[in-house]
């Protein structure tokens, strides 16, 4: 089964620009595997931000974008706030099989 | 709003077996895919297993396969998840999922303890 790897842990400053991203262990991420970003916060279940690459939600603040960068995929956030701490996860589609990146713990500092 | 609420969960020895069940209402169950997702304490999300809308197709992680099946009863609005010869590593809290319209929505979460 694919791997996903995600960075463990990623620091923004307020005000602050920073790129997650989301790699495949079969290869290059594409558009075919739907990627999603979530967001989760301690004690609460995950919320959906970016489905199927870039498209968002009617709640996703507009700081936030997804895109496809260099093979995998990718989610910036320009702008960073405070409420912006959590972790986050992709989620790409294979033929039948799901699977979530490790997450990434991002800090607003 | 879409309600999804999980139930089963509990402290089961190795080897044991559990079902977990999640209630569903306030959409046409019947319509959609359903996921069962987990996250071991103080860990990340891991994809567990998924069905479609009539329960005639199904998908698993490796690490389940063979011990774990997922079913639902599209008249009584409740998707399953049988799990068997579990292990220490299958604790977590357990999740059930939906996707309607790209949008994903979850359950509040079972956990599963396996202990001896």
């Amino acid at each position: 089964q694919a791997v996903v790897t995600q960075e463990p842990s990623l620091t923004v400053s307020p005000g602050g620009t920073v790129t997650l991203t989301c790699g495949s262990s079969t290869g290059a991420v594409t558009s075919g595997h739907y990627p999603y970003w979530f967001q989760q916060k301690p004690g609460q279940a995950p919320r959906t931000l970016i489905y199927d690459t870039s498209n968002k939600h009617s709640w996703t603040p507009a700081r936030f974008s997804g895109s496809l960068l260099g093979g995998k995929a990718a989610l910036t956030l320009s702008g960073a706030q405070a409420e912006d701490e959590a972790e986050y996860y992709c989620f790409l589609s294979y033929s039948g099989a799901r699977v979530f990146g490790g997450g990434t713990k991002l800090t607003v500092l | 709003e879409v309600q999804l609420v999980e139930s089963g969960g509990g402290l089961v020895q190795p080897g044991g077996s559990l079902r977990l069940s999640c209630a569903a209402s306030r959409f046409t169950f019947s319509s959609y895919w359903m996921h069962w997702v987990r996250q071991a304490p103080g860990k990340g999300l891991v994809w567990v297993s998924r069905i479609n809308s009539d329960g005639s197709s199904t998908n698993y992680a490796d690490s389940v396969k063979g011990r774990f099946t997922i079913s639902r009863d599209n008249a009584k609005n409740t998707l399953y998840l049988q799990m068997n010869s579990l292990r220490a590593e299958d604790t977590a809290v357990y999740y059930c999922a939906t996707s309607i319209s790209r949008l994903f929505y979850w359950g509040q979460g079972t956990l599963v303890t396996v202990s001896s």
